[in-house]
This record gives structure tokens, sequence and C-alpha cells, in this order.
């Protein structure tokens, strides 16, 4: 069965720091990736995702993910954190074999310090 | 366009009471599904339709049906509340159930079971 984790329910960087948020996943089919976004009282925004092609994915707000098969990662950077950046960031994982059915990440809290 | 649009935003059932959760979507996306969401759990597949007239069951399926008369509406109806069904409940679309196509959520449902 298909798995995402996220390493770290908790990250808390300084404004201007850089954001790294972990995620793997376990997979024998090549896999769907997206990253989401949540802020309070809100729904899950997409971020950005990948399907094929350039395994250095861009998204919205300056963050970026790269794809790497020989690890099973998908790691959610941005150079510079902003105050504005704390939120829930998902990870998600879906396969052509399964309907589309994505299967989440347990969340990775980020909290952005002045 | 509205997205995807969720009522009621709270709901307090008592214990043996049943409900509907209602979801509209105004993409045309052919793919929906229901998630709740646990502190700490991520989010957990429910059911999900890849078209009219087509529901399946997700990872955690009991207590809940659904029907997808419609396009648009996917109705989530809880048949006799429990206190473990306390949550918060999205409901989420894509153009298509192919992989690569991301969800777009709605707002959530907080749902309380005394």
């Amino acid at each position: 069965a298909q798995s995402v984790t996220q390493l770290g329910s908790h990250v808390s960087v300084s404004e201007g720091a850089l954001v790294l948020l972990r995620c793997n996943y376990s997979s024998s089919v090549p896999p769907y990736l997206f990253w989401y976004v949540q802020y309070p009282n809100q729904g899950l925004q997409l971020l950005l995702k990948y399907t094929t092609g350039a395994t250095l994915v861009k998204g919205i707000n300056g963050f970026e993910a790269e794809f790497k098969k020989s690890e099973t990662s998908f790691h959610l950077t941005k150079p510079s954190a902003h105050m504005s950046d704390a939120a829930e960031y998902f990870c998600a994982v879906t396969y052509n074999t399964n309907a589309g059915k994505s299967t989440f990440g347990d969340g990775t809290t980020l909290t952005v310090k002045p | 366009n509205a997205g995807v649009t969720q009522t009621p935003k709270f709901q307090v059932l008592k214990t043996g009471q049943s409900m509907t959760l209602q979801c509209a979507q105004d993409m045309n996306h052919e793919y929906m599904s229901w998630y709740r969401q646990d502190p700490g759990m991520g989010l957990r597949l429910i059911h999900y339709s890849v078209g009219a007239g087509i529901t399946d069951q997700g990872e955690v399926p009991n207590g809940y049906n659904v029907s997808r008369s419609t396009t648009e509406d996917f109705p989530l109806r809880l048949l006799s509340a429990a206190p473990s069904q306390t949550s918060v409940y999205f409901c989420a679309s894509s153009l298509t159930w192919v992989g690569n196509s991301p969800l777009h959520f709605g707002n959530g449902t907080r749902l309380t079971v005394t």
C-alpha cells in the first residue's frame, strides 16, 4: 500500500531562514507527488506538483521541491521564510493505478519567528 | 467560479442523530471525494466518486454514505452520529480521476458529536 511520511510534525524557523520540509513516500510504481498548504480555518491549496519531466518543481509563493526517485523523497524548500508562510503543509501521493485516490502525510506545522 | 462549496461550516450533533454534509462544485470536475481531518493524522479518504452515478469506499467509510446523482453535487450522509465522528470534513474535487490531477478543496465542515 502507498504511504507518505513527513518527518517532523512541527518545524520552526526564523524569518529569512531556509525552510526545509521533508516528505518520503513508499511506492513500487511511479508516483504523482503534491504539496498542499493549509492556513487556519481554511481548506488545502495546491503549492506545487510533480507529474513527469523535470524533477525540480517550482510552485507558488517561492516554494520548490525536488523529486528524487533514488531516495523516494519530495522535500519542500524555500530559501527565505516569510511570516506569511506560517501554516500547515501536507505532502500527498497518487497513482494512475488507484483511481486517483490521494494519500496524505500527517502534515507539518511551520512556525516562522520574527 | 465559486470552486468547491461546503455547507454547513459548523455543526453540533447528539449521538445517534443523522445529518447530511453538502458539497457542490462548479468546475465541471469529474472526480469528487470526502476526507476527514483529525489532529496528527493528516487527511483520510472516506468516499470518492469518479463520475455521476459512480461511488466507492475510501480508507474510513464506516458510518458514512454518499451518492452522486449529478456532476456538481456529492453529499456525505452520517447515518447515526458517534463521538468518534467528531472531525473536520473536507470535500475535494479534481478535473479527472487520473492521478496527476490536483485536488481543489472546500473550506471544510467542523462537526462535533456529543
